[in-house]
């Protein structure tokens, strides 16, 4: 079956940039058919979507944070990455990826299954 | 911008009640609503899709149903695997995806 696995820094200091890997067995990514998101969870809150990737490079970022996000896909190791540049204590989550399944034409997308997440804390 | 509103926000329920779960759209989605469930300390998982298609391996009591504004998420007998968190979701061409502030189900 598809699993997702993130990895990446668990500590990352304010002003710097966060970078983020998610390694995708069970399906390759170069075979399309799929996006494949970033998707944030503060501590106790709900989910923000962050952005998603096609396997040409193709992508999408919520508005919200586009200037300071930047993705990117290796199909040859099956994984796709995050930066988040300057970031700031708001920043503090629990970071998820997950396929995308998006109809690009139409207002549809959902996110099935998702990686584990890994909390990153962003210090002063 | 399209905002996803959930209602209640905490349901307290016991084993074997039947859960109504309320999710609605600042403006039309049509189907295009996907519902999720997220247990403490994991991450969330697919419940529904396009408002009423069950994800694979999901289990008969969940039903999705709804479209343009009101959606809602029952399931029909809570299981003590049931308590958790709901989300529902929404895609739109120029923001993306949004969630729902979700919506807690805890044990009465």
């Amino acid at each position: 079956q598809v699993q997702l696995q993130e990895s990446g820094p668990g500590l990352v200091k304010a002003s710097q940039t966060l970078s983020l890997t998610c390694r995708v067995s069970g399906v390759s990514i170069g075979s399309g058919g799929h996006y494949w998101s970033w998707i944030r969870q503060h501590p106790g809150k709900g989910l923000e979507w962050i952005g998603c990737i096609y396997y040409s490079g193709s992508t999408y970022y919520n508005p919200s944070l586009k200037s300071r996000v930047s993705m990117s896909v290796d199909t040859s190791k099956n994984q796709f990455s995050l930066k988040l540049t300057s970031v700031t204590a708001a920043d503090t989550a629990v970071y998820y990826c997950a396929r995308t399944f998006v109809m690009v034409a139409i207002g549809d997308g959902w996110f099935d299954p998702w990686g584990q997440g890994t909390l990153v804390t962003v210090s002063s | 911008e399209i905002v996803l509103t959930q209602s209640p926000a905490t349901l307290s329920l016991s084993p074997g009640e039947r859960a109504t779960l309320s999710c609605r759209a600042s403006q039309s989605v049509s189907t295009y609503l996907a519902w999720y469930q997220q247990k403490v300390g994991q991450a969330p998982r697919l419940l529904i899709y396009d408002a009423s298609n069950r994800a694979t391996g999901i289990p008969a009591r969940f039903r999705g149903s709804g479209s343009g504004t009101d959606f809602t998420l029952t399931i029909s007998s809570l299981e003590p695997d049931d308590f958790a968190v709901y989300y529902c979701q929404q895609r739109s061409n120029w923001q993306g995806f949004t969630f729902g502030p979700g919506t807690k189900v805890d044990i009465k």
